[in-house]
């Protein structure tokens, strides 16, 4: 099956410093990779749709200067979280599709959780 | 927003025993997806049941979907200890179909 990965599967960086995380489609070519954001015992929150080659389409409320999206290549998408601080520890997911306009099926990364001392 | 509700928030059985989630959400939507997530871990797809159909089944898995009460049903039959997790539904929008909504998720633990 489709399988994809993040790196690294999790980080501690101190506030202030800037933190990216990599999500990669192992076997297919992702034309849409989304990136979500999870609290403890909370639901998924899309942060963001990146397709590849383009600029990242941010949900409301997200910050695009904070939320750096890159989607360079058919397989990979990089979040880069700037200047981060303590509210910004979270679970942070990636996911992928082979196709675009639905309906299809996303798969997902295994996390990363990042946590700003 | 059109964040889907999910009831019961938690859910603990013995094994052996069903288990049935809900999902209501608010807006129309072309499918509706189910997905299972293990504490801490990343999610797995489980189920996909389009807006035209009203009843999916995956081995212990049957979703249920009605359009008109805009809500879905998950069962879980013959529990497991390995089925404690997370449940979502998930929709997409009308004019969307590549964005999924999560609902606030079901955690579900099976005790052997």
């Amino acid at each position: 099956g489709a399988v994809v990965s993040q790196h690294p599967s999790w980080v501690i960086c101190k506030s202030g410093t800037s933190v990216k995380i990599e999500c990669r489609s192992l076997d297919f070519q992702a034309t849409t990779m989304f990136w979500y954001r999870q609290f403890p015992k909370q639901s998924l929150m899309l942060m963001a749709t990146s397709n590849e080659g383009s600029k990242a389409t941010y949900e409301q409320g997200v910050e695009k200067d904070k939320f750096l999206i890159n989607h360079a290549s058919l397989t990979l998408s990089t979040l880069t979280v700037t200047s981060a601080h303590p509210e910004d520890s979270s679970f942070y997911i990636c996911s992928a599709s082979e196709t675009s306009g639905g309906p299809y099926e996303q798969y997902f990364g295994p996390g990363t959780r990042l946590t700003v001392t | 927003s059109q964040q889907g509700e999910e009831d019961p928030q938690a859910l603990s059985i013995q094994e052996g025993e069903n288990a049935t989630m809900n999902c209501s959400y608010k807006t129309s939507i072309n499918n509706l997806q189910w997905y299972r997530q293990n504490s801490g871990r990343g999610l797995v797809h489980l189920i996909l049941i389009r807006s035209n159909e009203r009843e999916k089944h995956s081995g212990r898995l049957r979703v249920t979907l009605d359009t008109s009460k805009k809500s879905s049903s998950l069962l879980i039959t013959a529990s497991r200890a390995a089925d404690t997790a997370s449940y979502f539904c998930a929709t997409d929008l009308p004019y969307n179909t590549d964005k999924l909504i999560f609902g606030t998720g079901t955690r579900l633990q099976v005790f052997p």
